[in-house]
């Protein structure tokens, strides 16, 4: 168990619909970020939260979009789901921010859109 | 942008041998990682080894960086089957700001 807790593990919806992953950082961290891998696209950057601030945006969908609470967990919400957005959803968590710390990575959830 | 690549893509071994994995990144970093994700579960982080160092050791694992190449490499000892997995290096991006993985390197180690 590496303290990175993300729910659901397995997600099966359909076209159109809209899902929200949830993610609860590792004890004491701030930083939360959300990574997406695929086959043939690798584990690609989200969007970064720092004790409730955005930080930083990477490849994210405007279908997609993400908050951290001030209990520090984070939710990444997928709208109008295309079968494209099949993937493995990680989260993953670290002491400060910038690129300076490691990650603690979650187990991840698996979406499959049919 | 994707900062740093592995080399090679896949990599198999017999059980004892040792494995080397390189990455290889384009700009300055003050830092870079290494680590290692089992078949569709999380990334486990192994080692970070900041600029200013030139080799960083834990257990079984060797890091070395040159920065003069911007380059990287991962050297695992006596390899078992459990180190079985994909290895990916991740750089800072260009802002400094989030860690960027290259495509990985997908390691088989044969009983």
């Amino acid at each position: 168990d590496s303290g990175v807790t993300q729910t659901p593990k397995h997600l099966i919806t359909a076209t159109g619909q809209r899902v929200t992953l949830r993610c609860s950082p590792r004890s004491g961290d701030l930083s939360v970020y959300w990574y997406q891998q695929s086959l043939d696209q690798g584990l690609q950057f989200l969007i970064h939260y720092y004790n409730g601030e955005e930080r930083a945006k990477g490849n994210i969908l405007e279908r997609f979009s993400a908050q951290q609470f001030p209990d520090l967990h984070s939710e990444l919400n997928l709208s109008s789901l295309e079968l494209g957005d099949s993937a493995l959803y990680f989260c993953a968590s670290s002491t400060g921010s910038g690129g300076l710390y490691g990650y603690t990575f979650g187990s991840g959830t698996r979406l499959t859109v049919v | 942008s994707q900062q740093g690549e592995e080399d090679p893509q896949a990599l198999s071994i017999q059980e004892g041998e040792n494995a080397t994995m390189n990455c290889s990144y384009k700009t300055s970093i003050n830092n870079l990682q290494w680590y290692r994700q089992n078949s569709g579960r999380g990334l486990v982080h192994l080692i970070l080894i900041r600029s200013n160092e030139r080799e960083k050791h834990s257990g079984r694992l060797r890091v070395t960086l040159d920065t003069s190449k911007k380059s990287s490499s991962l050297l695992i000892t006596a390899s078992r089957a459990a180190d079985t997995a994909s290895y990916f290096c991740a750089t800072p991006d260009n802002y400094g700001q989030n860690f960027v993985f290259g495509p990985g390197t997908r390691l088989s180690v044969l009983p």
